[in-house]
């Protein structure tokens, strides 16, 4: 079964300072990972995904993904944080048989002091 | 160019009313998704549809929920009778029949049930 871990609640990180928010998954196959953020009151943004190739992908805002095969892990990570980062942040698995379903985690909460 | 669109915003109505959620999708979009997101649940995906066809109903939490999508640009999700622990919120997702894109999601439909 697929499945999605988003191991902590919230992550808080002064402005300036690196963030990571970390994801670990389980699929069978090689997998499709997201990251998605949400704002308040707003429905979930794309912001990045790593489908195959370099394992660490870009995406928008500056963010970025490492992807660890042997960890089946897919953190998410930003040089640099900003207090507008603040948002709530969801990792998310797709397989490449079976059904469409997108599994979604839990999401970590960000928290960027200025 | 126009993202998926939900409507109402808000909708507040009392216990053993019908409720009908609508969601308009991107055009070309192959796939719709319904999803509830609450606090202590976090998102869980309701049901999908692919071509207009539902394929996965399996998160659909009672037989008091039932979900349509009478065409490629419209899809309505319908309670009834409603009750107060349908609040939440409900988002609708678009995307298209490649499994590395993306969802879209609409910015959601907030029900509380009284």
């Amino acid at each position: 079964a697929q499945s999605v871990a988003q191991p902590e609640d919230q992550v808080n990180v002064a402005e300036g300072n690196p963030l990571t928010v970390k994801c670990t998954y389980s699929v069978s196959g090689n997998p499709y990972l997201f990251w998605y953020v949400q704002y308040p009151n707003r429905g979930l943004q794309f912001l990045l995904k790593y489908i195959t190739g370099d394992n660490l992908v870009k995406g928008s805002y500056g963010f970025e993904a490492e992807f660890n095969k042997s960890q089946t892990s897919f953190h998410l990570k930003k040089p640099s944080a900003l207090v507008s980062d603040s948002a709530l942040y969801f990792c998310a698995v797709r397989g490449n048989t079976g059904g469409f379903k997108t599994i979604f985690g839990a999401g970590t909460r960000l928290f960027v002091k200025a | 160019d126009a993202g998926v669109i939900q409507s109402p915003r808000h909708e507040v109505t009392e216990m053993g009313q019908e409720v009908t959620l609508r969601c308009k999708p991107i055009s070309g979009h192959d796939y719709l998704f319904w999803y509830r997101q609450t606090m202590m649940r976090g998102l869980e995906l309701l049901i999908y549809f692919n071509n207009n066809v539902p394929i996965d109903d399996s998160g659909m939490p009672e037989d008091r929920f039932s979900a349509k999508m009478p065409n490629a640009s419209f899809s309505t999700l319908k309670i009834q009778p409603s009750e107060p622990r349908d609040s939440a919120v409900y988002f609708c997702a678009s995307s298209f029949s490649d499994r590395g894109r993306p969802q879209h999601f609409g910015d959601g439909t907030r029900l509380s049930i009284l």
